[in-house]
């Protein structure tokens, strides 16, 4: 069974500091990875892809990736209480399957 | 933007009861799934589909079937509802050959 971990949290950040946010996954062919968010009652949505190990950022959003130890990563720079919400960390395992994590929940105090 | 269209949005039912979800793309993408969410154990994959009549199970697949005549449609279809498949479905598609999804908004489904 291909497996996608995370931390079910709740994670706290005080306003302004930076949230991290861990994954791993059991699968060692995986090639594509990505961070949703998810707001409480809304649909996910993609915030990050990554595909090569190392790091892509995109505005406050940093992602990580480390295929030798199976982690990937998200880094949230100056984090606003706009960004309180639930991360789903997800990886395509080859083929047509993309794999979900249980997700973290962020609250960032104001 | 890509857009899909779930429906019903809502819907309660019985136990026994059988059950369709409908799944509408509007940008003619080869690639759809359904998921179901539920508290602890996020997105799990029930069915997807790589083209019209082409379709193959998920990691929870039992109690589910699916079809897909047209590609703009997706159909999930549950014979005879059970409690335990209480829960909020996600159809979703996918807009890159890297895999990246564009979700529904999602139909909640109570079972009694």
């Amino acid at each position: 069974q291909k497996e996608v971990e995370q931390n079910s949290g709740p994670l706290s950040v005080p306003e302004g500091a930076i949230a991290s946010l861990n994954c791993t996954y059991s699968d060692r062919g995986s090639q594509s990875f990505f961070w949703y968010r998810q707001y409480s009652g809304k649909s996910p949505e993609l915030i990050m892809s990554i595909y090569s190990n190392g790091d892509k950022e995109d505005g406050r959003f940093t992602a990580q990736l480390n295929k030798a130890s199976q982690y990937v990563s998200l880094l949230i720079r100056d984090s606003q209480p706009s960004d309180s919400a639930t991360y789903l960390c997800a990886v395509n395992t080859g083929g047509f399957k993309t794999i979900f994590g249980a997700g973290t929940r962020l609250f960032v105090k104001a | 933007d890509a857009g899909i269209t779930q429906s019903p949005r809502h819907k309660v039912t019985e136990t026994g009861t059988p059950v369709t979800l409908r799944c509408h793309q509007t940008e003619n993408h080869r690639y759809m799934y359904w998921y179901r969410q539920d508290p602890g154990h996020g997105l799990r994959l029930i069915h997807y589909s790589y083209g019209v009549k082409d379709t193959d199970k998920g990691e929870v697949s039992d109690g589910y079937s699916v079809s897909r005549s047209k590609t703009e449609d997706f159909l999930l279809t549950l014979e005879s509802a059970t409690s335990s498949q209480t829960s909020v479905y996600f159809c979703a598609i996918r807009t890159s050959s890297d895999g990246e999804l564009f979700f529904g908004e999602g139909s909640r489904l109570t079972v009694l």
